[in-house]
């Protein structure tokens, strides 16, 4: 069964930072691309950030560009996401899937920013 | 302002058919393929359409997705009250080179 588990998420002040993990189960995890998703409270969804099976390929939306990272440590079955210079319009939950296109997704993890 | 054109809602009663649309561009629906997704209150979204027009293992036929040109559509017939939730379109932008979600459709079973 394919599991996708977030954790990291939590309050933290503008201009922090945060670590987002995914640990990833049930599938051959290093032959797929993974992606983060996030929410904003009563919003639809915005696409954040993927990267391909090796690590080699990442591609971020405008709004997070030079603030966040997505790496991936396919050792462990994991990815993840640094966020910097945290805005309270990155306030979200924030979700891990499979693939681009999202063929699985985790239960989201949330992330706070407010002073 | 969303690169792919969902309308906010959509309402039907118990056993009737509603469809989606999802309005795009060349640069996303006109050139790589759609994804449907459900997402009920509290829960996180969920794939039903992959490549335009294939359901997930799983998802009953009552599921349909179509594609013609910049347009894609959503279509669920034997509307039930289960099916009350948010539905998003997505595709990736070659010329934005990001995936890209529409607004979401509320499906709303009167």
């Amino acid at each position: 069964e394919v599991q996708l588990v977030e954790s990291g998420g939590g309050l933290v002040q503008p201009g922090g930072s945060l670590r987002l993990s995914c640990a990833a189960s049930g599938f051959t995890f290093s032959i797929y691309w993974m992606s983060w998703v996030r929410q904003a409270p009563g919003k639809g969804l915005e696409w954040v950030a993927n990267i391909n099976k090796d690590g080699s390929k990442k591609f971020y939306v405008d709004s997070v560009k030079g603030r966040f990272t997505i790496s991936r440590d396919n050792a462990k079955n994991s990815v993840v996401l640094q966020m910097d210079s945290l805005r309270a319009e990155d306030t979200a939950l924030y979700y891990c899937a499979r693939r681009t296109s999202g063929d699985y997704w985790g239960q989201g993890t949330l992330v706070t920013v407010s002073s | 302002q969303s690169v792919l054109t969902q309308p906010p809602s959509v309402s039907a009663a118990p056993g009737q058919k509603v469809t989606i649309s999802c309005s795009g561009s060349t640069s996303n629906i006109g050139n790589n393929d759609v994804f449907w997704y459900q997402q009920l209150p509290g829960s996180a979204p969920k794939l039903l359409i992959y490549e335009n027009n294939k359901g997930l293992s799983g998802i009953p036929d009552r599921f349909s997705g179509s594609k013609s040109g910049t347009s894609a559509t959503l279509g669920i017939t034997g509307l039930q009250t289960g099916d009350e939730a948010d539905y998003y379109c997505g595709a990736w932008d070659s010329d934005l080179s990001i995936y890209v979600f529409g607004i979401g459709t509320k499906v709303t079973v009167l």
